[in-house]
């Protein structure tokens, strides 16, 4: 049972265009959600989180979107540059059990052409 | 420099064999962890460690054993007892509740 869909394996866009990536929840325990950006053969990094007291954290070109009424997130890339394609992982974070419970998305591989 | 680091980066053992991939990390962080990522999926817990001494069974711990003897260390047995060892393996620490994960760059291991 998945908790955390990103319903898009695959995205692309042209370079300068803005890059949208989906992200659905569906555990009310969740209330922190960050992005992961991976490229091959690599480690995640982190790019950015938003706490569900929020409903948008910007940092740089990389905004997070975050609707808790509807559990979806988004990540918007404006604009999108040919660095940017890499495999991204949405997760959320929350309480369960008395213990942190942290849950990944398959991620949504993006491509950036130039 | 600050980081994780895993080796080896590529490993290949052959079915039956216990294998263990190291995980080492110089960032001062308490929580530690190990995910396994296969072809389309995300990223799945398989153990984790908030301190030296103690460790917890994630989603996928079966054949699977840790230990964390020091805070800086935190080593992943795959036992021949898991079915499907073939993978990419990463290491993570955090500095707590509510931070990033910072990742390692990984072992990809094929048991053949």
């Amino acid at each position: 049972d998945q908790q955390v869909k990103q319903n898009s394996p695959s995205l692309s866009v042209q370079e300068g265009r803005i890059s949208i990536l989906n992200c659905d929840y569906t555990n009310s325990m969740f209330d922190y959600f960050l992005w992961y950006k991976k490229y091959p053969a690599e480690g995640p990094t982190f790019l950015i989180s938003i706490s569900s007291i929020k409903d948008k954290n910007e940092d740089g070109r990389f905004t997070v979107f975050l609707n808790k009424s509807a559990k979806h997130l988004s990540l918007h890339i404006v604009p999108s540059q040919p660095g940017d394609s890499a495999v991204y992982f949405c997760a959320a974070s929350g309480l369960e059990g008395g213990s942190e419970k942290l849950v990944f998305g398959k991620g949504t591989k993006l491509t950036v052409n130039p | 420099d600050g980081g994780i680091t895993q080796s080896p980066k590529y490993l290949f053992r052959k079915e039956g064999q216990n294998v263990t991939l190291s995980c080492e990390q110089n960032l001062n962080h308490d929580a530690m962890y190990w995910y396994r990522q296969d072809p389309g999926q995300g990223l799945r817990l398989i153990y984790y460690s908030q301190i030296v001494n103690d460790f917890q069974k994630g989603d996928i711990a079966e054949g699977y054993s840790v230990s964390r003897e020091k805070k800086e260390s935190f080593p992943l047995t795959v036992t021949s007892a898991q079915k499907n060892p073939t993978a990419f393996y990463l290491c993570a620490s955090s500095a707590g509740s509510r931070t990033p994960l910072h990742f390692g760059n990984g072992t990809r291991l094929t048991v053949t």
